[in-house]
Protein backbone atom coordinates (compact mmCIF):
# COMPACT_ATOMS: atom_id res chain seq x y z
CA UNK A 1 0.00 0.00 0.00
CA UNK A 2 1.11 3.76 -0.87
CA UNK A 3 2.20 5.14 2.73
CA UNK A 4 2.49 9.07 2.89
CA UNK A 5 4.95 11.38 4.67
CA UNK A 6 4.31 14.78 6.35
CA UNK A 7 6.12 17.38 8.47
CA UNK A 8 4.84 16.43 12.42
CA UNK A 9 4.03 19.76 13.06
CA UNK A 10 4.08 23.69 11.26
CA UNK A 11 2.89 26.83 12.12
CA UNK A 12 1.31 29.38 9.87
CA UNK A 13 0.26 32.94 10.84
CA UNK A 14 -3.26 34.09 10.77
CA UNK A 15 -4.41 35.81 7.48
CA UNK A 16 -1.47 34.11 5.71
CA UNK A 17 -1.81 31.12 3.51
CA UNK A 18 -0.46 27.70 4.96
CA UNK A 19 1.16 25.19 2.84
CA UNK A 20 1.00 21.46 4.18
CA UNK A 21 3.27 19.31 2.00
CA UNK A 22 2.61 15.54 1.42
CA UNK A 23 5.05 12.84 0.03
CA UNK A 24 3.55 9.73 -1.40
CA UNK A 25 6.45 8.33 -3.30
CA UNK A 26 4.67 5.13 -3.95
CA UNK A 27 1.33 5.95 -5.33
CA UNK A 28 0.00 4.15 -8.28
CA UNK A 29 -1.71 5.50 -11.22
CA UNK A 30 -5.27 4.78 -10.17
CA UNK A 31 -4.61 5.92 -6.24
CA UNK A 32 -6.49 9.00 -5.34
CA UNK A 33 -4.88 11.70 -2.50
CA UNK A 34 -7.43 12.75 -0.06
CA UNK A 35 -7.24 15.56 2.53
CA UNK A 36 -8.39 15.28 6.16
CA UNK A 37 -8.10 17.58 9.09
CA UNK A 38 -8.96 16.64 12.83
CA UNK A 39 -10.16 19.60 15.56
CA UNK A 40 -8.99 18.46 19.09
CA UNK A 41 -10.57 14.75 19.08
CA UNK A 42 -13.17 15.10 17.00
CA UNK A 43 -13.64 13.22 14.21
CA UNK A 44 -11.74 13.76 10.76
CA UNK A 45 -13.10 16.76 8.88
CA UNK A 46 -13.15 16.11 4.49
CA UNK A 47 -11.33 18.69 2.75
CA UNK A 48 -10.65 18.21 -0.62
CA UNK A 49 -9.12 15.14 -3.13
CA UNK A 50 -8.23 14.71 -6.08
CA UNK A 51 -5.91 12.27 -8.59
CA UNK A 52 -3.52 14.15 -11.20
CA UNK A 53 -4.55 17.38 -11.53
CA UNK A 54 -4.68 20.52 -9.21
CA UNK A 55 -8.31 21.24 -7.59
CA UNK A 56 -9.93 23.97 -5.46
CA UNK A 57 -12.89 24.30 -3.46
CA UNK A 58 -14.40 26.75 -0.72
CA UNK A 59 -12.12 25.26 1.98
CA UNK A 60 -8.37 24.96 0.23
CA UNK A 61 -6.50 24.10 -2.83
CA UNK A 62 -4.56 20.83 -3.51
CA UNK A 63 -1.62 21.49 -6.13
CA UNK A 64 -0.45 17.70 -7.21
CA UNK A 65 2.84 17.37 -8.34
CA UNK A 66 3.32 15.88 -12.16
CA UNK A 67 5.04 12.85 -11.26
CA UNK A 68 2.17 12.28 -8.53
CA UNK A 69 4.90 11.71 -5.80
CA UNK A 70 4.16 14.67 -3.65
CA UNK A 71 1.15 17.21 -3.04
CA UNK A 72 0.49 20.41 -1.40
CA UNK A 73 -2.58 21.89 0.52
CA UNK A 74 -2.73 25.42 0.56
CA UNK A 75 -5.08 27.10 3.42
CA UNK A 76 -5.39 30.66 1.63
CA UNK A 77 -6.33 32.71 4.58
CA UNK A 78 -5.10 30.63 7.47
CA UNK A 79 -7.97 31.64 10.78
CA UNK A 80 -7.15 30.65 14.29
CA UNK A 81 -10.12 27.52 13.62
CA UNK A 82 -7.52 26.48 11.38
CA UNK A 83 -5.44 25.06 13.80
CA UNK A 84 -5.78 21.01 13.66
CA UNK A 85 -4.10 18.16 12.54
CA UNK A 86 -4.29 17.17 8.79
CA UNK A 87 -4.03 14.35 7.47
CA UNK A 88 -3.01 13.67 3.66
CA UNK A 89 -4.55 10.42 2.71
CA UNK A 90 -3.89 8.07 0.04
CA UNK A 91 -7.07 5.97 -0.51
CA UNK A 92 -6.13 2.18 -2.06
CA UNK A 93 -8.68 -0.31 -3.97
CA UNK A 94 -9.86 -2.65 -1.12
CA UNK A 95 -11.73 -5.76 -2.09
CA UNK A 96 -15.53 -6.22 -2.44
CA UNK A 97 -15.44 -2.98 -4.78
CA UNK A 98 -14.65 -0.64 -2.51
CA UNK A 99 -11.71 1.59 -1.34
CA UNK A 100 -9.71 2.42 1.88
CA UNK A 101 -8.23 5.11 3.24
CA UNK A 102 -4.44 4.38 4.75
CA UNK A 103 -3.68 7.47 7.22
CA UNK A 104 -0.23 8.62 8.58
CA UNK A 105 0.54 10.23 11.21
CA UNK A 106 -0.75 14.00 10.39
CA UNK A 107 0.96 17.48 10.61
CA UNK A 108 -0.38 19.34 13.39
CA UNK A 109 -0.89 22.93 12.25
CA UNK A 110 -1.19 25.41 14.76
CA UNK A 111 -2.32 29.13 13.65
CA UNK A 112 -0.29 32.00 15.45
CA UNK A 113 -2.99 35.28 16.05
CA UNK B 1 -29.20 16.34 8.91
CA UNK B 2 -27.18 14.80 11.99
CA UNK B 3 -24.91 12.81 9.57
CA UNK B 4 -23.01 9.99 11.26
CA UNK B 5 -24.16 9.90 14.94
CA UNK B 6 -22.44 7.44 17.67
CA UNK B 7 -23.65 5.81 20.70
CA UNK B 8 -22.14 5.88 23.56
CA UNK B 9 -19.66 8.78 23.22
CA UNK B 10 -17.32 7.75 26.44
CA UNK B 11 -17.20 3.97 28.06
CA UNK B 12 -15.09 2.19 30.43
CA UNK B 13 -15.03 -1.39 30.56
CA UNK B 14 -13.57 -4.23 32.72
CA UNK B 15 -10.97 -6.68 30.82
CA UNK B 16 -13.44 -9.65 29.58
CA UNK B 17 -16.42 -8.04 29.56
CA UNK B 18 -18.55 -7.19 26.35
CA UNK B 19 -20.33 -4.58 24.25
CA UNK B 20 -21.38 -3.03 21.25
CA UNK B 21 -20.74 0.36 19.41
CA UNK B 22 -23.68 1.60 17.13
CA UNK B 23 -23.03 4.04 14.20
CA UNK B 24 -26.03 5.20 12.58
CA UNK B 25 -26.50 7.71 9.45
CA UNK B 26 -28.75 9.46 7.63
CA UNK B 27 -27.54 9.67 4.58
CA UNK B 28 -28.56 6.66 2.97
CA UNK B 29 -24.74 5.87 2.39
CA UNK B 30 -24.29 2.24 1.10
CA UNK B 31 -20.49 2.13 2.61
CA UNK B 32 -20.20 2.19 6.06
CA UNK B 33 -16.44 1.96 8.30
CA UNK B 34 -15.21 1.56 11.51
CA UNK B 35 -11.62 3.09 12.30
CA UNK B 36 -9.80 3.09 15.25
CA UNK B 37 -7.21 5.39 16.75
CA UNK B 38 -4.63 5.43 19.28
CA UNK B 39 -2.44 8.04 20.52
CA UNK B 40 -0.30 10.20 18.53
CA UNK B 41 -1.50 7.75 15.36
CA UNK B 42 -3.50 8.38 12.42
CA UNK B 43 -7.01 6.15 12.13
CA UNK B 44 -6.76 2.30 11.05
CA UNK B 45 -9.58 0.44 9.36
CA UNK B 46 -11.07 -2.49 11.18
CA UNK B 47 -14.13 -3.42 9.00
CA UNK B 48 -16.08 -2.45 6.53
CA UNK B 49 -19.39 -3.02 4.33
CA UNK B 50 -20.37 -1.89 1.31
CA UNK B 51 -23.74 -2.85 1.92
CA UNK B 52 -26.91 -4.41 4.54
CA UNK B 53 -25.93 -7.70 5.38
CA UNK B 54 -22.32 -7.74 4.08
CA UNK B 55 -18.93 -7.40 6.08
CA UNK B 56 -15.39 -7.05 5.23
CA UNK B 57 -12.03 -7.36 7.29
CA UNK B 58 -9.93 -4.23 7.41
CA UNK B 59 -6.54 -3.77 8.99
CA UNK B 60 -7.05 -4.63 12.68
CA UNK B 61 -10.53 -6.71 12.48
CA UNK B 62 -9.02 -9.05 15.46
CA UNK B 63 -11.14 -8.79 18.48
CA UNK B 64 -13.80 -7.40 17.06
CA UNK B 65 -17.02 -8.33 14.72
CA UNK B 66 -19.20 -6.15 13.48
CA UNK B 67 -23.40 -6.87 11.93
CA UNK B 68 -24.93 -4.27 9.37
CA UNK B 69 -28.57 -5.53 9.61
CA UNK B 70 -29.78 -2.40 8.29
CA UNK B 71 -28.08 0.01 5.61
CA UNK B 72 -28.11 3.13 7.91
CA UNK B 73 -26.81 1.08 10.85
CA UNK B 74 -22.88 -0.45 11.36
CA UNK B 75 -22.67 -2.49 14.98
CA UNK B 76 -19.21 -3.10 15.81
CA UNK B 77 -18.75 -5.91 18.43
CA UNK B 78 -16.11 -6.36 21.39
CA UNK B 79 -16.56 -9.96 22.67
CA UNK B 80 -14.29 -10.46 25.35
CA UNK B 81 -12.64 -6.42 25.47
CA UNK B 82 -8.78 -5.99 26.37
CA UNK B 83 -6.63 -3.22 27.41
CA UNK B 84 -4.93 -3.24 23.89
CA UNK B 85 -8.36 -2.19 22.78
CA UNK B 86 -8.32 0.79 24.69
CA UNK B 87 -8.74 3.59 21.83
CA UNK B 88 -10.74 6.24 20.28
CA UNK B 89 -13.74 4.65 17.54
CA UNK B 90 -14.75 6.57 14.37
CA UNK B 91 -17.41 5.34 12.00
CA UNK B 92 -17.53 6.42 8.86
CA UNK B 93 -19.95 5.99 5.92
CA UNK B 94 -19.59 7.22 1.77
CA UNK B 95 -21.67 6.39 -1.24
CA UNK B 96 -20.44 3.60 -3.36
CA UNK B 97 -18.43 4.44 -6.23
CA UNK B 98 -15.76 5.91 -7.29
CA UNK B 99 -14.40 9.57 -5.58
CA UNK B 100 -16.51 9.68 -2.77
CA UNK B 101 -15.32 10.76 0.28
CA UNK B 102 -16.18 9.16 3.98
CA UNK B 103 -17.89 11.05 6.45
CA UNK B 104 -17.10 10.62 9.84
CA UNK B 105 -18.88 10.98 12.94
CA UNK B 106 -17.34 12.52 16.30
CA UNK B 107 -15.99 9.04 17.99
CA UNK B 108 -16.76 6.66 20.59
CA UNK B 109 -13.96 6.65 23.91
CA UNK B 110 -13.27 3.53 25.02
CA UNK B 111 -11.27 2.16 28.10
CA UNK B 112 -10.78 -1.26 29.25
CA UNK B 113 -9.16 -1.32 32.49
Amino acid sequence: DAKTTQPTSMDCAEGRAANLPCNHSTISGNEYVYWYRQIHSQGPQYIIHGLKNNETNEMASLIITEDRKSSTLILPHATLRDTAVYYCIVRVVSGQGTYKYIFGTGTRLKVLA
Amino acid sequence: NAGVTQTPKFRVLKTGQSMTLLCAQDMNHEYMYWYRQDPGMGLRLIHYSVGEGTTAKGEVPDGYNVSRLKKQNFLLGLESAAPSQTSVYFCASSWAGNNQPQHFGDGTRLSIL
